[in-house]
């Protein structure tokens, strides 16, 4: 089976950095997503990180510790429109399908 | 046009009623998938196809049944919908590469009274 774990709420001021953590344990696994998810609307895909170490995209960067079972998103310079839910999810071996977390909800204040 | 598109986006509909939820995609993908999002619960899966002749059940799939019409069509469907199905249904595809990321449609609100 596979438990993901995230937390539940962040809040953080416009310009500021917030790292936001997924913790994983998974009897398989091929990589991690992260994905941006605006109220009401589609996930949209932010990373994806295979290897131990951080990737790097703009604003937004990614880091994964295989050993640890632990990988954190990074946001810099924090915009009002980051105000949405982050969600982790695993893609395990065999199946190749991705399991989410439950989700971080950020909130981004003036 | 939206990539993977999903119909109807909105459906209020009463305990016991049959219900479609239509899925298509223009992505080319092999891969499809049909989530359920809850409060709190995040995103779940309930079926997923990886090609026409492949449907397999994911963690949640009691009350639910799948048809895979064409390699651009998934349809999730509800034979008699109760109000705990009441969520915000969203299709996804991906290729069959599997490190590239799931595309989402824009996702079906079903509300069953």
């Amino acid at each position: 089976g596979q438990n993901i774990d995230q937390p539940t709420e962040m809040t953080a001021t416009e310009g500021a950095i917030v790292q936001i953590n997924c913790t994983y344990q998974t009897s398989g696994f091929n990589g991690l997503f992260w994905y941006q998810q605006h109220a009401g609307e589609a996930p949209t895909f932010l990373s994806y990180n295979v290897l131990d170490g951080l990737e790097e995209k703009g604003r937004f960067s990614s880091f994964l510790s295989r050993s640890k079972g632990y990988s954190y998103l990074l946001l810099k310079e924090l915009q009002m429109k980051d105000s949405a839910s982050y969600l982790c999810a695993v893609q395990n071996t065999g199946f190749q399908k991705l399991v989410f977390g439950t989700g971080t909800r950020l909130l981004v204040s003036p | 046009d939206a990539d993977v598109t999903q119909t109807p986006r909105n459906r209020i509909t009463k305990t016991g009623k049959r219900i479609m939820l239509e899925c298509s995609q223009t992505k080319g993908h092999d891969r499809m998938y049909w989530y359920r999002q809850d409060p709190g619960l995040g995103l779940r899966l309930i079926y997923y196809s990886f090609d026409v002749k492949d449907i397999n059940k994911g963690e949640i799939s009691d009350g639910y049944s799948v048809s895979r019409q064409a390699q651009a069509k998934f349809s999730l469907s509800l034979e008699s919908a109760i109000p705990n199905q009441t969520a915000l249904y969203f299709c996804a595809t991906s290729d069959n590469q599997g490190y590239t990321e799931a595309f989402f449609g824009q996702g079906t609100r079903l509300t069953v009274v």
